[in-house]
């Protein structure tokens, strides 16, 4: 069964306009979720992650356990930061570790 | 910090040999390590986590004597391809997660290696 979603493979907005990206996750334990990020010829990295409650290159993610979501925002988006982004979830065991389908952003200036 | 090198980044090889792949931790200890393929323009699924010290833990469906693990220090693990052919074409990625199985805990990613099966 998938475990994490990302609905949308392809996503473009213009410079300056917020942006979006979906994620919702199956899960019935506590979830621990992640944004990681891969620009262009580059391995995947570490964006964020929802227990650090943080806010990294402009961009936020909260938890929503209700809607089973943890959206990925960014009010203004910049032509940088056009990469594909994943959404992971770690199971509380620990040993495993899924990851959606991405979602490939296009910032277009 | 938490910088993980995976070597080779390209191989090609023939039909039936064995490819192995390393994936090192170089400045922080990693008890687990985990194992991905991905194909072109799809996720990465999850293979196998790699434990030190123990046989590792495949994921449904990964045939573990086609992809031999082994974890041999905190700071190596291996992934050997035995007898390759084409359809194992891809491109494989370890990743190691600092503070071993804890789960909140961020996976750091090595550079891929690209398997080219003839």
């Amino acid at each position: 069964a998938q475990r994490v979603t990302q609905p949308e493979k392809l996503l473009s907005v213009f410079k300056g306009a917020p942006v979006e990206l979906k994620c919702n996750y199956s899960y019935s334990g506590s979830p621990e979720l992640f944004w990681y990020v891969q620009y262009s010829r580059q391995r995947l990295q570490l964006l964020l992650r929802h227990i650090s409650r943080e806010s990294i290159k402009g961009f936020t993610a909260d938890l929503n356990k209700g809607e089973t979501s943890f959206h990925l925002k960014k009010p203004f988006a910049q032509e940088e930061d056009s990469a594909m982004y994943y959404c992971a979830l770690s199971l509380s065991t620990g040993n495993q570790f899924y990851f959606g389908t991405g979602t490939s952003l296009t910032v277009i200036p | 910090g938490a910088v993980v090198s995976q070597h080779p980044s390209w191989v090609i090889c023939k039909s039936g040999t064995s490819v192995k792949i390393e994936c090192r931790s170089l400045d922080f200890q990693a008890t687990t390590m985990f194992w991905y393929r991905q194909f072109p323009k799809q996720s990465l699924m999850l293979m196998a986590t790699s434990n030190e010290g123990s046989k590792a833990t495949y994921e449904q469906g990964v045939e573990k004597d086609k992809f031999l693990i082994n974890h041999a220090s905190l700071t190596l693990s291996t992934l050997t391809v035995t007898s390759a052919h084409p359809e194992d074409s891809s491109f494989y990625i370890c990743s190691a997660r600092v503070g071993g199985t804890v789960s909140d805990q961020p996976q750091h990613f090595g550079d891929g290696t690209r398997l080219s099966i003839l």
